[in-house]
């Protein structure tokens, strides 16, 4: 069975700063991940997914992240938060066979002015 | 291209009651989900079908019921109504995943529920 484990329900940066989401996983097989983002009264949207392809990957809003098997890890990251990406940010894992995503419980982003 | 529609937006309804939550989808992909966000649990998986005909029990199915006859629609039933399922209901479609394909979901705005 696959999971996700998000470190910090909440995470608060300053405009300008790094942004770091963490995200560990657990899968009996070799994973697909995902990140999407859930603006306030919105839908989620797909920021980025691994293909196996690359270990890192890009997203939309110049968002990436890297997968690092011996960590089980795809944490989030972004050079320099903007007040726009303040919104919640869910990982999640699929085993790419009958079985829909599964998500981690979400990280809020808020951004500092 | 409407991508997943979900209706209604707002539902409120009293203990007891019985509601569809409708969903449709317009990109002709076999998966379909519904999932319910609640604070601080992210998003749960109630139901969902692997095509039409086909449908299988999530992390929260009870209280919830769901049938497949067309590959565009998947509705959720709520059979009788109560404030434990006061949340944000989502429903996500995605085409089937397979060796070396990975398929991302699409989710539609959601449909904000509340049972009094």
């Amino acid at each position: 069975a696959q999971s996700v484990t998000q470190l910090g329900s909440h995470v608060s940066v300053s405009e300008g700063a790094l942004v770091l989401l963490r995200c560990n996983y657990s899968s009996s097989v070799p994973p697909y991940l995902f990140w999407y983002v859930q603006y306030p009264n919105q839908g989620l949207q797909l920021l980025l997914k691994y293909t196996s392809a690359a270990t890192l990957v890009k997203g939309i809003n110049g968002f990436e992240a890297e997968f690092k098997k011996s960590e089980t890890s795809f944490h989030l990251t972004k050079p320099s938060a903007h007040m726009s990406d303040a919104a919640e940010y869910f990982c999640a894992v699929s085993d790419g066979r009958n079985t829909p995503l599964v998500f981690g419980k979400g990280t809020r982003l808020s951004v500092i002015a | 291209n409407a991508g997943v529609t979900q209706t209604p937006k707002f539902q409120v309804l009293k203990t007891g009651q019985s509601m569809t939550l409708q969903c449709a989808q317009d990109m002709n992909h076999e998966y379909m989900s519904w999932y319910r966000q609640d604070p601080g649990m992210g998003l749960r998986l109630i139901h969902y079908s692997v095509g039409a005909g086909i449908t299988d029990q999530g992390e929260v199915p009870n209280g919830y019921n769901v049938s497949r006859s067309t590959t565009e629609d998947f509705p959720l039933r709520l059979l009788s109504a109560a404030p434990s399922q006061t949340s944000v209901y989502f429903c996500a479609s995605s085409t089937r995943p397979g060796p070396n394909v990975v398929t991302e979901a699409f989710f539609g705005q959601g449909t904000r529920l509340t049972v009094v």
